[in-house]
């Protein structure tokens, strides 16, 4: 079956870290341009970020709100790509999706609650 | 970063009824590979976006023939001749040229 589920959200205290994954299946994930959005009641659906591909140079593209504490990785041979956020802030609450890059593929969503 | 303006936020449209959505850039969407990165989204209560139409105009399979979009630099819309008790959920269009922005979102109901 051809999907992606998301995983590792939960509560974090502001300042605090957490990885989220993304388990591709059903499809050739290694050519996959992969993007995390989020969607907050507050701020609506947001782009957070992309990887692309290892043979695109597996290159790195961020929103401004997270740049410098949030990376993306992958690891094909698992067909998983991960959010590493660092340095959360209260306004990063969220629920996180990832998706292929050309949209037509989105897992379920995991929810980050950063609070004190 | 372009800044995304939907239109109406909400909408309440009988069975049957056409209604429509639109959706204005701050900047054109036509990029110099020659195509539009302009897509629509619904949510449905419960699930994740999905993906309905692509390079501004392209339905997916799975969309029926009554939801068309048209649209072109930074003016767009997406079309139903009809509407039915499936389309509720909310319309999102979003362009795809970095940093990807969305629309604030516009709630279709059944009346």
């Amino acid at each position: 079956e051809v999907q992606l589920m998301e995983s590792g959200g939960g509560l974090v205290k502001p300042g605090g870290s957490l990885r989220l994954s993304c388990a591709a299946s059903g499809f050739a994930f290694s050519n996959a341009w992969m993007t995390w959005f989020r969607q907050s009641p507050g701020k609506g659906l947001e782009w957070v970020g992309r990887i692309k591909s290892r043979s695109d140079g597996e290159t790195t593209d961020y929103a401004a709100p997270v740049r410098g504490r949030f990376t993306i990785l992958r690891d094909d041979s698992q067909n998983i790509v991960y959010l590493q956020m660092n340095g959360l802030k209260i306004g990063d609450s969220a629920v996180y999706y990832c998706s292929t890059d050309s949209g037509d593929l989105w897992g379920q969503g995991t929810m980050v609650t950063v609070s004190s | 970063e372009i800044v995304m303006t939907q239109s109406p936020l909400s909408l309440s449209v009988a069975p049957g009824q056409p209604a429509s959505i639109s959706c204005r850039s701050s900047e054109s969407l036509l990029h110099r590979d020659g195509k539009t990165y302009l897509f629509w989204y619904v949510q449905k209560t419960g699930q994740s976006p999905q993906l309905l139409i692509f390079e501004g105009t392209t339905a997916l399979a799975r969309v029926p023939d009554r939801i068309t979009a048209s649209g072109s630099g930074t003016e767009f819309k997406l079309k139903f001749s009809r509407v039915e008790a499936e389309d509720v959920g909310t319309y999102y269009c979003m362009q795809g040229i970095n940093p990807r922005t969305f629309g604030q979102g516009t709630k279709v109901e059944i009346k």
